[in-house]
Parts: structure tokens; sequence; C-alpha cells
């Protein structure tokens, strides 16, 4: 059973650019979690998605920034226009459905995003 | 050696100390409380876990202590491994809505 699969694990952009960050939840989780995390500080939650439906994107910049979470294929956490501030570690989490026992969700080995 | 919390963002020991890491958390509401580890380039690793029913829980090696009236976590990591060098987080979370809060780490340093 792979863990949460993300990629790229690295990721270079210019100011401007597009940035798309996928994120495959381990087999048989359909909770799919975003946190954003800057160098030296703790991870700050983006947003809550299920199976085509977002949940809560409370932590979402209000501009730029979209999730998606299709029926079929990889959670995708989109950054329109980057900027120089969007630098930083990307991470998704999945959890299988809540109240099926542990609240433990698995985290991926994140997105590194650097604007140039 | 003992943290006194997130104002002291390294902890460093010797190889076979036992290590305290703590951390305060914000919501009153919280039910349930994690403690991760990450490695350097790394996701977090999820450690142990705790509801907010219980005041005390053991792992391997670890143990989880809550202070509801004080809302103070700790890890207590016996006999120090190099391995065990890495910057620990504690996040908390409510029932029914997995959107965990982080705290802003703690950097654990084992010497041999």
């Amino acid at each position: 059973n792979a863990g949460v699969m993300q990629n790229p694990r690295h990721l270079v952009r210019r100011r401007g650019q597009e940035a798309r960050l996928r994120c495959s939840p381990m087999k048989g989780h359909s909770h799919v979690y975003w946190y954003r995390q800057l160098p030296e500080e703790g991870l700050k939650f983006m947003v809550y998605l299920q199976k085509e439906n977002i949940i809560d994107e409370s932590g979402m910049p209000k501009e730029r920034f979209s999730a998606e979470f299709p029926k079929e294929g990889p959670s995708i956490l989109r950054i329109q226009q980057v900027v120089r501030g969007d630098s930083a570690a990307y991470f998704c989490a999945s959890s299988p459905t809540f109240g099926q026992g542990s609240t433990e969700a698995f985290f991926g080995q994140g997105t590194r995003l650097t604007v140039v | 050696g003992e943290s006194v919390g997130l104002h002291l963002p390294t902890l460093s020991v010797q190889e076979g100390d036992n290590s305290i890491i703590n951390c305060a958390y914000s919501n009153s509401a919280s039910d349930y409380f994690i403690w991760y580890k990450q490695e350097s380039g790394k996701g977090p690793q999820f450690i142990i876990d705790i509801r907010s029913n219980m005041d005390k829980r053991q792992g391997q090696r670890v143990t989880v202590l809550l202070n509801k009236t004080v809302k103070h976590l700790s890890l207590q990591i016996a006999a120090t491994q190099p391995g065990d060098s890495a910057v620990y987080f504690c996040a908390e979370g409510y029932t029914g809505f997995q959107k965990l809060v982080f705290g802003t780490g703690t950097r654990l340093l084992v010497s041999p």
C-alpha cells in the first residue's frame, strides 16, 4: 500500500507562471488536505477536500489559489500567476473516512515550490 | 534536558538521555492532539496521538501527556537516539473535522 504520493517533489516557476501540484492519497482514503510550510515554520492548513467536494477552504488565499479532487485522478493544487511569496513546501495529507478508527492523517513528502 | 516550551526552538540532548518537548495549544474545543516528527526534506511523520478524554498515552519509547487545565501537551522520548534528531510539531484537531492546527515546532538535536 503506497503512501501519499506527491509530484513533483521540486518545482521551479518564474513569477507570473502557473504551478500545479498533484497529490494521490493512500488507497482507500477519501479525504485530502493541503498544507503550506514556510522555512522554519509549522504547517498551515489550506484546504480540505473529499471527492468532487471542497469541504473547507478557509486557509486558501482568496486569489490565485484553487484546489480540486476529481472523481478520478489526483487532487490538484493550482497556483496562478505565482509570486515569490508563494515559495514554500506544500504538503498533502490523506485520511480514511472519519469515524472509521484512527484520527491519523498521513502526509506525503511534499512539493517544494521555488519562484524565481 | 527539558524544553521550556516553544520559546526555546532547539533542544540539545546527549544520546541515551530522556527528552521532553512541550507545546501549548490554543483551542479549548480541540479534542485530539498529535505529535509529528519531521526530518529535513521530508513530510511530517505521525508519532503518537491522544484524545482529550485521556491525560496520558504511551507508545514505543514515547509518552504524550495532556493537561487540559492549562492547555499544555508534552512529548517524552526515552533513551533518545541520534535518529530522533528532527523537528517535532504538535497539532490539535476536533471531532468531525480534521483540520489540524500545528504549533511552530521544536528542533531536537541528539549528540552521540
